[in-house]
């Protein structure tokens, strides 16, 4: 099976920092990654697919990017409502193996 | 407005069965793959099955092969999970969520529900 491993798995920054979160996978998954944002309580949400692609009403301070094993989520400039934690998934090969989650929080 | 519907969680005893729903609306449901998630207390996510959008193939997480079952009726636009032989680990929230590819299943998780909550516990 392939998996998913994200770094770090927490990490403080402050409002305007660029933040940077990688996910790793153990295989080449070409471009077959998502990014969730899941705030406390809430369901977790659809930030970006297929590595670097926006999802519709998505702040473009939120980007990806990446291929085959290595990928990287980026907040430009980290704002209040960011405050969450962040899960990769790849969703090919019959497999939809999601990364342990990155939390986010404020220094 | 796409929206998705969970129910069916509760308080159950280890070995016991339980069936969640997910009742899917704002999209024409015949026409996407549609997954399960779980999330136990203070974890992260696992994805937990798959079917595609015909319910003709399906996928399961090596954790729950054999116990659970993936199906779904196209015509009441709901997609369920029978839950058998619950064990404790089973203990989570439980999401349904639809893929985001017209009629292919090995798609990224578009539209999520709220979730439903399973307790498996003597």
């Amino acid at each position: 099976d392939i998996q998913m491993t994200q770094s770090p798995s927490s990490l403080s920054a402050s409002v305007g920092d660029r933040v940077t979160i990688t996910c790793r996978a153990s295989h080449d998954i070409a471009k077959y990654l998502a990014w969730f944002q899941q705030k406390p309580g809430r369901a977790p949400k659809l930030l970006i697919y297929t590595a670097s692609t926006l999802e519709s009403g998505v702040p473009s301070r939120f980007s990806g990017s990446g291929s085959g094993t290595d990928f990287t989520l980026t907040i430009s400039s980290l704002q209040p409502e960011d405050i969450a934690t962040y899960y990769c998934q790849k969703y090919s090969s019959a497999l939809w193996t999601f990364g342990q989650g990155t939390k986010v929080e404020f220094k | 407005e796409v929206q998705l519907v969970e129910s069916g969680g509760g308080l159950v005893r280890p070995g016991e069965s339980l069936r969640l729903s997910c009742a899917a609306s704002g999209f024409t449901f015949y026409n996407y793959g549609m997954n399960w998630v779980r999330q136990a207390p203070g974890t992260g996510l696992e994805w937990v099955s798959t079917i595609s959008d015909s319910g003709g193939r399906t996928y399961y997480a090596d954790s729950v092969k054999g116990r659970f079952t993936i199906s779904r009726d196209n015509s009441k636009n709901t997609l369920y999970l029978q839950m058998n032989n619950l064990r404790a680990e089973d203990t989570a929230v439980y999401y349904c969520a639809k893929g985001k590819y017209y009629q292919d299943e090995e798609s990224p998780f578009h539209i999520w529900g709220q979730g439903t909550v399973v307790t498996v516990s003597s």
